[in-house]
């Protein structure tokens, strides 16, 4: 069963604009992730927040995380055209081990 | 890739037939994951591996089976080929830190079953 949804499911914006991508999900967590694709690649692991951190950065990327709402938003500043991709939440419920639930993903396109 | 590959990248088979495919990694992770990707889906996970010799199913399981023989090869076998099949294979493999899981992903096999 599908665990994380991503909304919105497509989203296109200006080279230079933020980009904000949110997941929902249904069950408690350990952590969530995000994850891009490239067209035809394979996933590549963005950042991780544990069940008690609610925010954290990574270069030009924010992640939120409210557990009493189960949902994240990952931002993107100062988008750039190679931001374009597909990204995915991960949830791992389970404690590590077995495997990822993985979002339907949000479609990100850069206009440049 | 972090070291992981996949072999076939491609494969366009018939149905009834059997498939292996394989994912092979140099990072020596106990963890290793076999997904599928189809529009609509996302990623689902087929199979896992804690250790050589130990799997388990993932929630995708029927018409798959796995094996792992030694740490740095995870093979995915379809016994019988269905066109409900046809996807995007990708492997993972994961260090697993305490309880940090982030996976690192191989390029995926474009599987076509006629």
């Amino acid at each position: 069963s599908q665990q994380g949804e991503e909304d919105p499911q497509a989203l296109s914006i200006q080279e230079g604009e933020n980009a904000t991508m949110n997941c929902s999900y249904k069950t408690s967590i350990n952590n969530l992730q995000w994850y891009r694709q490239n067209s035809g690649r394979g996933l590549v692991h963005l950042i991780l927040i544990r069940s008690n951190e609610r925010e954290k950065h990574s270069g030009r990327l924010r992640v939120t995380l409210d557990t009493s709402k189960k949902s994240s938003s990952l931002l993107i500043t100062a988008s750039r055209a190679a931001d374009t991709a597909s990204y995915f939440c991960a949830t791992d419920s389970g404690g590590g081990a077995d495997g990822l639930t993985f979002g339907k993903g949000t479609h990100l396109i850069i206009q440049p | 890739d972090a070291g992981i590959t996949q072999s076939p990248r491609h494969k366009v088979t018939e149905t009834g037939t059997p498939v292996t495919l394989r994912c092979h990694q140099t990072e020596n992770h106990r963890y290793m994951y076999w997904y599928r990707q189809d529009p609509g889906h996302g990623l689902r996970l087929i199979h896992y591996s804690y250790g050589v010799k130990d799997t388990d199913k993932g929630e995708v399981s029927d018409g798959y089976s796995v094996s792992r023989s030694k740490t740095e090869d995870f093979l995915l076998t379809l016994e019988s080929a269905t066109s409900s099949q046809t996807s995007v294979y990708f492997c993972a493999i994961s260090a697993l830190r305490a309880t940090d899981n982030e996976q690192f992903f191989g390029p995926g096999t474009r599987l076509t079953v006629l």
